[in-house]
């Protein structure tokens, strides 16, 4: 238990549906992280925020819309998604923003599996 | 763009042997973590290095920063089926901002 919780756990979809995944972290921080993560692919960044304000965007497709209301909540709304977008989507946060190398340590949520069908 | 390299992507040993996996990068990096990932969970860090030529220890594993600091090991001593999972290494630098590289991640499974 890392104190970053994910829901749903795994998530079947088809390529017209709209569906929201959850994060939600107990730990106080300032900083939360959308990843997705692909077989024999490294984690990719996809959306960061700090103090619900959106910090980075990684040249995401717009059918990947992110949300974060407040600090300890964030979103992944989800629209006519692809089955190259099935991967398991990981959320992290960290008490402060990684910045010009300084490592704050990320914790992880244990993902959503999404498979498009 | 970093790039991360990690060598093996699996690696497949019985319960007792020694095993080193190494994260490779023609980048320099202010400080590169080690993750342990289980099936069904996210990653878990395990250390992090900041100084060239850093040797850490945790318990059985011992992790080394180059001297460079463009590559790293973990080198797990008398390994247990407890250690199975994907190890991933990811690194910081000064010019990514609040970005971490990772790398793709070796895959270990130690049988009993």
């Amino acid at each position: 238990e890392t104190g970053v919780t994910q829901t749903p756990r795994h998530l079947v979809m088809g390529m017209t549906n709209k569906k929201s995944l959850k994060c939600e972290q107990h730990l106080g921080h300032n900083a939360m992280y959308w990843y997705k993560q692909s077989a024999k692919k490294p984690l990719e960044l996809m959306f960061v925020y700090n103090f619900k304000e959106q910090t980075e965007n990684n040249s995401v497709p717009s059918r990947f819309s992110p949300e974060c209301p407040n600090s300890s909540h964030l979103f992944l709304h989800l629209h006519t998604l692809q089955p190259e977008d099935s991967a398991l989507y990981l959320c992290a946060s960290s008490q402060d923003l990684l910045v010009a190398g300084y490592t704050d340590t990320q914790y992880f949520g244990p993902g959503t599996r999404l498979t498009v069908l | 763009t970093q790039l991360l390299e990690q060598s093996p992507q699996f690696l497949s040993i019985q319960e007792g042997e020694n095993l080193t996996v190494y994260c490779n990068s023609s980048s320099v990096f202010s400080s590169l973590q080690w993750y342990r990932q289980e099936p069904g969970e996210g990653p878990v860090l395990l250390v992090t290095v900041v100084t060239g030529g850093e040797v850490k220890k945790l318990k059985r594993l011992t992790f080394q920063f180059g001297d460079a600091r463009k590559d790293s090991s973990l080198h797990i001593t008398a390994a247990q089926p407890g250690d199975t999972g994907l190890y991933l290494c990811a690194g910081a630098a000064e010019t990514s901002g609040s970005r971490l590289t990772f790398g793709e991640g070796t895959q270990l499974t130690v049988n009993p």
